[in-house]
Parts: C-alpha cells; sequence; structure tokens
C-alpha cells in the first residue's frame, strides 16, 4: 500500500464550479500536509501548508485536514481557466526529513 | 528574485554518457533536494543534503550521484548506470530540512535518451 494515494483523475469542470481534490494516506504520523500546483513543464509551487487537524483558508483555496480519517481536501472556489494544472498533495513527520507526494490530479476548468 | 534555477532545461543523454544537472538557489536554504518526476508515479526522492558536504540516498538513488561543496549549489549526475533515465527532474530546497518546513520547487530539467 502506497503511503499517500491521490485519484489521477483528470478531472474536467466548468468555469466557476467548485472543485474538491483529495488524498488519503496510511500513516497516522504524518502531521504537516501541504498542497502544490504544478503547471505543464513546470516546478510545482506551493498553495497550502497546514498543520494537523483544521482548515486553512487563502483567497478561492481551503485547505481541510482530518487526520481521524487519514484524509485531506483541497477546495477551489470560483474555479478559472488558470487554475488548470496538477494539483499534488504532500506530507511529513513531524521529526521527519522525507516528503511524501501524491501522484497528482490533472485538473481541467473549461471557459 | 529569489528562487531555484536549474539548467538546463531539457537535455539530452547519449547511450554510455554521464550528464550533470545543475540547481542553484539563492534563498540561503540550508537543505536541497532531487527527485525524478515519472508520468503516474509521482515525486520520487533521489538524493538529498541538509547541510554542506554531506548528503543521503532517497528511494531510487542508484545511476545517480550528487555533490554538495557550496550552500548554494546541488548538482546531480546521471551516470551510465542509470538504464532509465528518461525522466523529468525536479530540485528543491528548504530552510533546514525540518519536517515543518515545506519545499520549494526549480522549474525542472527534462532528460531524454538520443
Amino acid at each position: 500500500q502506497k503511503e499517500v494515494e491521490q485519484d489521477p483523475g483528470p478531472l474536467s469542470v466548468p468555469e466557476g464550479a467548485i472543485v474538491s481534490l483529495n488524498c488519503t494516506y496510511s500513516n497516522s504520523a504524518f502531521q504537516y500536509f501541504m498542497w502544490y500546483r504544478q503547471y505543464s513543464r513546470k516546478g510545482p509551487e506551493l498553495l497550502m501548508y497546514t498543520y494537523s487537524s483544521g482548515n486553512k483558508e487563502d483567497g478561492r483555496f481551503t485547505a481541510q485536514v482530518d487526520k481521524s480519517s487519514k484524509y485531506i481536501s483541497l477546495f477551489i472556489r470560483d474555479s478559472q481557466p488558470s487554475d488548470s494544472a496538477t494539483y499534488l498533495c504532500a506530507m511529513i513527520y513531524h521529526d521527519g526529513n522525507q516528503f511524501y507526494f501524491g501522484t497528482g490530479t490533472s485538473l481541467t476548468v473549461i471557459p | 528574485d529569489g528562487g531555484i534555477t536549474q539548467s538546463p532545461k531539457y537535455l539530452f543523454r547519449k547511450e554510455g554518457q554521464n550528464v550533470t544537472l545543475s540547481c542553484e538557489q539563492n534563498l540561503n536554504h540550508d537543505a536541497m533536494y532531487w527527485y525524478r518526476q515519472d508520468p503516474g508515479q509521482g515525486l520520487r526522492l533521489i538524493y538529498y543534503s541538509q547541510i554542506v558536504n554531506d548528503f543521503q540516498k532517497g528511494d531510487i538513488a542508484e545511476g545517480y550521484s550528487v555533490s554538495r561543496e557550496k550552500k548554494e549549489s546541488f548538482p546531480l549526475t546521471v551516470t551510465s548506470a542509470q538504464k532509465n533515465p528518461t525522466a523529468f527532474y525536479l530540485c528543491a530546497s528548504s530552510i533546514d530540512g525540518r519536517g515543518y518546513q515545506p519545499q520549494h520547487f526549480g522549474d525542472g530539467t527534462r532528460l531524454s535518451i538520443l
């Protein structure tokens, strides 16, 4: 079983839709959770960074962590064509030195 | 502008040849990382370094080598022993390599076999 599971998609939504992206994980020791956005032929850029359980909001983006279910989500409100990219989740133990990445979900927002 | 610079953007390797991918950062970060990204497999860690003159193997270090002689630089050599080198290579850095510091990435080098 992989440490981190992420549905690869592809996911296609109309402009203005609410998008929900998800990852599940197997190890309850993960403490820090990140979402990255990766455009084609570019490196991942950090979108959201959360610690332990709860929600964090930044503009149109909300990151949610449910440690009891070992489940994290990224919500995108009022999605735009510029949100079309691959979204990667990542996580790490408190005293870890290695990040564990999901395989990424490909999102297309159709104008 | 602070960031991570990877070069070249595209690289071609002949059979039996070693090639070196460059990674430079001006973020004053202590920790640096090399990942390989293949379709459907996500990011796999090749090597990482948390301090100058020290580095550790990641999950897929075979066929690769690194050096960390300067804080700003962490070059990756893909040796002829790496039989399937075609991939997108990403360099990353973080402040000090501790778990609660997120990683920041360069824009990658795409390596192909001639």
